[in-house]
C-alpha cells in the first residue's frame, strides 16, 4: 500500500530552526509537496521537489532523496505565525496526491 | 494567478437536507478538480476527482449517490451532500490543477465548514 509518515507533533522555540521529516512509500513518484495549514483553513503551498537535493525559498527549505524515500522541511528563524500543521504529500504514478497525516508544529516564545 | 474559490465558507443545516458547495477556478480553466474532506485533527482525505464533461471518479468508500459531483464547466465544480447527517459534518476542501500537461500542483479553495444538526 501507499504510505507517508511524518511526526504527529513537534515543538520549537521562536527564532530557532526546526526540521520536519517525511518518509514515503508510493507506487511511482512524480514529486513531493509541502503544504502549510493553519487551523480551520485550507492548505497553502510551500514547496515542490521532484529532483534530489535542497530547494531553498526564504526561511523555508525542502530536501528530497528519492532513493531513500525521504524528504524534510527546514524552517529557520521561527516566528509565532509558523505555528501550523505541515503536510507532506507525494504525487504517485497516476498523478494522484497521497497525503501524510500532517505534523502539528507548536512554536513557544 | 491560480486562485480557487469556494462557496459557502460555512453552512449549518438540519439533518436530512441537501447542501451544495461550489468550487470555482477564478483565473484559469481547470479540467480536473478534486474534492477533499478533513475531520478535526486528521489529514485531508480525497473523496473524488472531478473531470469536466465526464463522471467523477470516487475513492473507495465514498458513496457517489450521497456525494453528487457535477463539473459542468471548465471553471466550476459542485459537490452536493444529499440527505446530510451529523456524521457528514466536516471541512470540505476543493482543489484544482492547471490544465498544462506537466502541471502537478494543486491549488486549494478556502474550504467549506459543514455542520449538520
Amino acid at each position: 500500500g501507499q504510505n507517508i509518515d511524518q511526526p504527529t507533533e513537534m515543538t520549537a522555540t521562536e527564532g530557532a530552526i526546526v526540521q520536519i521529516n517525511c518518509t514515503y512509500q508510493t507506487s511511482g513518484f512524480n514529486g513531493l509537496f509541502w503544504y502549510q495549514q493553519h487551523a480551520g483553513e485550507a492548505p497553502t503551498f510551500l514547496s515542490y521537489n521532484v529532483l534530489d537535493g535542497l530547494e531553498e525559498k526564504g526561511r523555508f527549505s525542502s530536501f528530497l532523496s528519492r532513493s531513500k524515500g525521504y524528504s524534510y522541511l527546514l524552517l529557520k528563524e521561527l516566528q509565532m505565525k509558523d505555528s501550523a500543521s505541515y503536510l507532506c504529500a507525494v504525487t504517485d504514478s497516476n498523478y494522484q496526491l497521497i497525503w501524510g497525516a500532517g505534523t502539528k508544529l507548536i512554536i513557544k516564545p | 494567478g491560480a486562485v480557487v474559490s469556494q462557496h459557502p465558507s460555512r453552512v449549518i443545516c438540519k439533518s436530512g437536507t441537501s447542501v451544495k458547495i461550489e468550487c470555482r477556478s477564478l483565473d484559469f480553466q481547470a479540467t480536473t478538480m478534486f474534492w477533499y474532506r478533513q475531520f478535526p485533527k486528521q489529514s485531508l482525505m480525497l473523496m473524488a476527482t472531478s473531470n469536466e464533461g465526464s463522471k467523477a471518479t470516487y475513492e473507495q468508500g465514498v458513496e457517489k449517490d450521497k456525494f453528487l459531483i457535477n463539473h459542468a464547466s471548465l471553471t466550476l465544480s459542485t459537490l452536493t451532500v444529499t440527505s446530510a447527517h451529523p456524521e457528514d459534518s466536516s471541512f470540505y476542501i476543493c482543489s484544482a490543477r492547471l490544465p498544462d500537461r506537466g502541471s502537478v500542483e494543486q491549488f486549494f479553495g478556502p474550504g467549506t465548514r459543514l455542520t449538520v444538526l
